[in-house]
């Protein structure tokens, strides 16, 4: 059975930095490119980050580039999120998601909408 | 970024009730769009791929349509378990952008 578990969500001061883990089991993890996408409280959903199977290809919200880093270890199963200098606005519930099958066109990743999300795991950004 | 703008923001219908929600891209997306249902506290659920495939599992009462830069979900007849919030997401280029939300809510 499929399941991603979010961890390392917290609440954290503006400025500060934060790491965010999602492992994976029930499927071939280096095998699917995975998404982040969030959710601030109360507010609709924003696509955060997407990286390719392989950890070669990365793309982000115009909100986060140059915050964020996004990788994996295909040997622990498992995808990073890694935000830097944290703002108020970044307080939101953390989902990781596997996308559907993906292919390499033309140098970009292309993806279906992922299928598969976890629970999420909360960051609250406050003084 | 590309803008998703989804109509209404929130409709009241009724058990058995045709509800349809509409999703235009601020330009063309092919049909790289898909749909989701959220319920509160819990993460979204896939319901339609590429505007109009309709993902394993979900009822046949859930389809999808349009192209370019038009879309609609529609429930052919609204069951106690489709209140929810529903979201449409253009997976056409980055970044990816999803709709503001339909809340789907008991008349």
């Amino acid at each position: 059975q499929m399941q991603l578990v979010e961890s390392g969500g917290g609440v954290v001061q503006p400025g500060t930095s934060l790491r965010l883990s999602c492992a994976a089991s029930g499927f071939t993890f280096s095998s699917y490119a995975m998404h982040w996408v969030r959710q601030a409280p109360g507010k609709g959903l924003e696509w955060v980050a997407v990286i390719s199977f392989d950890g070669s290809h990365k793309y982000f919200a115009d909100s986060v580039k140059g915050r964020l880093t996004i990788s994996r270890d295909n040997s622990k199963n498992t995808v990073y999120v890694q935000m830097n200098s944290l703002r108020v606005e970044d307080t939101a519930v953390y989902f990781c998601a596997r996308a559907g099958d993906s292919t390499m066109l033309r140098g970009v990743l292309i993806t279906g909408p992922p299928s598969h999300w976890g629970q999420g795991t909360l960051v609250t950004v406050s003084s | 970024a590309i803008q998703m703008t989804q109509s209404p923001s929130s409709l009241s219908a009724s058990v058995g009730d045709r509800v349809t929600i509409t999703c235009r891209a601020s330009q063309g997306i092919r049909n790289d769009l898909g749909w989701y249902q959220q319920k509160p506290g819990k993460a979204p659920e896939l319901l339609i791929y590429a505007a109009s495939s309709l993902q394993s599992g979900v009822p046949s009462r859930f389809s999808g349509s349009g192209s370019g830069t038009d879309f609609t979900l529609t429930i052919s007849s609204l069951q106690p378990e489709d209140f929810a919030t529903y979201y449409c997401l253009q997976d056409y280029i980055y970044p990816w952008t999803f709709g503001q939300g339909t809340k789907v809510e008991i008349k």
